[in-house]
């Protein structure tokens, strides 16, 4: 059964600085690999999703990686501003189930 | 696009009673879930819709959850009793199936249920 795991659970950092997400996960069968934001009392978008055959997908100011053999994702936010500040949640999908998600880290951006 | 649609967005009942939920898909997504998402928790899936048929419902509590897609488009998901721990975001997510690969989830709002 896959089993999801985000470090830190909360971090909160000063506006402009580049930081670092961490998700791993225990099934190497992984299909695909989501990102997604989760603002207060709202659903979930989705910010980048990385086919297991990607080591990497790219949008803006995000960039996430994919690392099957050591069962490691990371999202990293370049020059971080305010408006980033929400919960991160990553998620791991095999070929056809449903998504396995983390708890979360909780984001904030100092302005 | 429209995306999915989830209703109502809040709901509040007590103990015992009965709560619906309302789901509508992306137009021409095959895949269907319902999550539910305790505060402070991920997601965790109840149940996964392929067309018409129950993929997956390892998860869902059917002593008192139960959950259907008519013709293969909205989706109904029912609580009855609802106990106190039953107090959560239900979440609703469609996704396309491209030669038997399911692709990337789109979320709904999802409804916000308070047992008391």
């Amino acid at each position: 059964k896959q089993e999801v795991t985000q470090i830190p659970a909360a971090l909160s950092v000063p506006e402009g600085e580049n930081l670092v997400l961490n998700c791993s996960f225990t099934d190497s069968a992984i299909y695909n690999l989501q990102w997604f934001r989760q603002d207060p009392g709202k659903g979930l978008t989705s910010l980048l999703l990385i086919q297991s055959s990607q080591r990497e997908q790219t949008s803006g100011r995000l960039n996430a990686s994919l690392d099957k053999s050591s069962g490691r994702s990371t999202l990293y936010i370049a020059a971080s501003q305010p408006g980033d500040s929400a919960t991160y949640l990553c998620a791991g999908q095999t070929i056809a189930d449903g998504l396995t998600f983390g708890k979360g880290t909780h984001l904030i951006i100092q302005p | 696009e429209a995306g999915v649609a989830q209703s109502p967005r809040y709901k509040i009942i007590e103990k015992r009673q009965s709560v619906a939920f309302w789901c509508n898909p992306i137009s021409g997504h095959a895949t269907l879930y319902w999550y539910q998402q305790i505060l402070g928790q991920g997601p965790k899936l109840l149940i996964q819709f392929q067309n018409n048929g129950v993929v997956d419902d390892s998860q869902l509590p059917k002593d008192r959850f139960s959950a259907e897609r008519l013709k293969g488009v909205d989706s109904t998901l029912k609580i009855q009793p609802a106990k106190l721990e039953d107090s959560a975001v239900y979440l609703c997510a469609s996704s396309l199936v491209v030669a038997q690969v399911v692709g990337e989830q789109y979320f709904g709002p999802g409804t916000r249920l308070t047992v008391t």
